[in-house]
């Protein structure tokens, strides 16, 4: 069971920008730990996207950035691609007693 | 360049457990964080427990405490991870992945192991 809440799905079209929010509470983003997204392609392992909030690994466009304010988080996606289609999941740390790392619900974006 | 090499996939009984093997290359293997995260047919990704080789100790996720034994042999890089009690539920594809020490997102990621529990 997520402990980390995600829109379900978005969409836009090539060029667009969109965006996915990542909302949890006190005892996970809103107590201060880091925000990560993963991007998982159709039948592959997820790769890392973002970590500490809005760091990119090498190799990752910078068309991806990530934040983070209070109890959420987001990504956005400019210049939306054909490529970019995929499922997008947020991960933290969480204190309580549900997990040490907890993932968010999950988001497809389709591109139009 | 860090390698999670998983072992093949799967088929067991209702009631009988797993082993899936996690073999890193790469990397100094005692200097990072294990954890395994599994994908039920069309759902999320779910964190289940973690391990840190230099220290052997492991840390599960509540859901799973009593049933999943993570492990690691320094020795061969490898890493481990065994489910018990299985029931279809649990049929899903479970991935290894490592975590840089001090941080806690998962950077590289095994290929993924699928396990079907089907009588």
């Amino acid at each position: 069971q997520s402990v980390l809440t995600q829109p379900p799905s978005v969409s836009g079209a090539p060029g667009q920008r969109v965006t996915i929010s990542c909302t949890g509470s006190s005892s996970n983003i809103g107590a201060g730990y880091d925000v990560h997204w993963y991007q998982q392609l159709p039948g592959t392992a997820p790769k890392l996207l973002i970590y500490g909030n809005s760091n990119r690994p090498s190799g990752v466009p910078d068309r991806f950035s990530g934040s983070k304010s209070g109890t959420s988080a987001s990504l956005a996606i400019t210049g939306l691609q054909a490529e970019d289609e995929a499922d997008y999941y947020c991960q933290s740390y969480d204190s309580s007693l549900s997990g040490y790392y907890v993932f968010g619900t999950g988001t497809k974006v389709t591109v139009l | 360049q860090v390698q999670l090499v998983q072992s093949g996939a799967e088929v067991k009984k209702p009631g009988s457990s797993v082993k899936v093997s996690c073999k890193a290359s790469g990397g100094t293997f005692s200097s990072y964080t294990i954890s395994w995260v599994r994908q039920a047919p069309g759902q999320g990704l779910e964190w289940m427990g973690r391990i840190i080789p230099i220290l052997g100790i492991a840390n599960y996720a509540q859901k799973f405490q009593g049933r999943v034994t993570i492990t690691a042999d320094k020795s061969t890089s490898t890493a481990y991870m065994e489910l018990s009690s299985l029931r279809s539920e649990d049929t899903a594809v479970y991935y290894c992945a490592r975590s840089r020490d001090g941080y806690n997102d998962l950077d590289y990621w095994g290929q993924g192991t699928l396990v079907t529990v089907s009588s």
